[in-house]
């Protein structure tokens, strides 16, 4: 079965600080790759995704995620935060060929203006 | 073009009373997922339905919930004889079929149940 880990639970910086946020998988096989954000009182949305090449993915509102197969890992990534970065971010995988998706425990991010 | 409806949005019950979750999927969808998440933790799969059939129900607690996804109307999550342990948020998403790049699931906002 595939698992998802977030290593990072309760990350807080200051704002223009550097984020990443480290998501690690265990599964061998084709994974297609997410990371979804949940701003306060609102539903996730798909902050990007991978499914095949480029193993850098460029999402919305300036986030990126890195693929590296060999380190099972996908982190995300934003080189300077704003205070409206404030949210909870989940990493999540679907196996190739399998509509189930697994979620990661989830980061909470609080940036402080 | 309206996205995934989830009501009601807050839902409370009582010890032992039954809970009623509601799932729109987006237009031109028909695969549903039903996800929980229980509070300081992750979203948790619990049932894939596409119209008129469970697919994979291996997340689902084996007694007291069901779910379903008729030809007509909405998907529901029923949880009988709640208890205090279902509180939580439940989410709904639904995708078109097959597992490509276009087969992204889009979420709900989700109901979030409180059992008093």
């Amino acid at each position: 079965a595939q698992s998802v880990s977030q290593h990072n639970h309760h990350v807080i910086l200051s704002e223009a600080a550097s984020l990443e946020l480290g998501c690690n998988y265990s599964y061998g096989g084709t994974v297609n790759l997410f990371w979804y954000v949940q701003y306060p009182g609102q539903h996730l949305q798909l902050l990007l995704k991978y499914f095949s090449g480029d193993p850098l993915v460029k999402g919305i509102k300036g986030f990126e995620a890195e693929f590296i197969k060999s380190k099972f890992s996908f982190n995300l990534r934003k080189p300077s935060v704003q205070w409206s970065d404030t949210a909870e971010y989940f990493c999540a995988v679907r196996s190739g060929g399998y509509q189930k998706v697994t979620f990661g425990i989830g980061t909470k991010l609080q940036v402080i203006p | 073009n309206a996205g995934v409806m989830q009501n009601p949005r807050h839902l409370v019950r009582r010890r032992g009373q039954e809970a009623r979750l509601r799932c729109s999927p987006m237009k031109g969808h028909s695969h549903v997922y039903w996800y929980r998440q229980l509070p300081e933790e992750g979203l948790k799969f619990m049932v894939y339905l596409q119209k008129e059939n469970i697919i994979d129900e291996s997340g689902m607690p084996k007694e007291r919930f069901s779910a379903e996804f008729p030809k007509e109307g909405p998907s529901i999550l029923r949880i009988q004889q709640v208890v205090r342990g279902d509180s939580a948020a439940y989410f709904c998403a639904s995708s078109r079929p097959g597992t490509g790049r276009e087969n992204e699931q889009f979420f709900g906002p989700g109901t979030r149940l409180t059992v008093l």
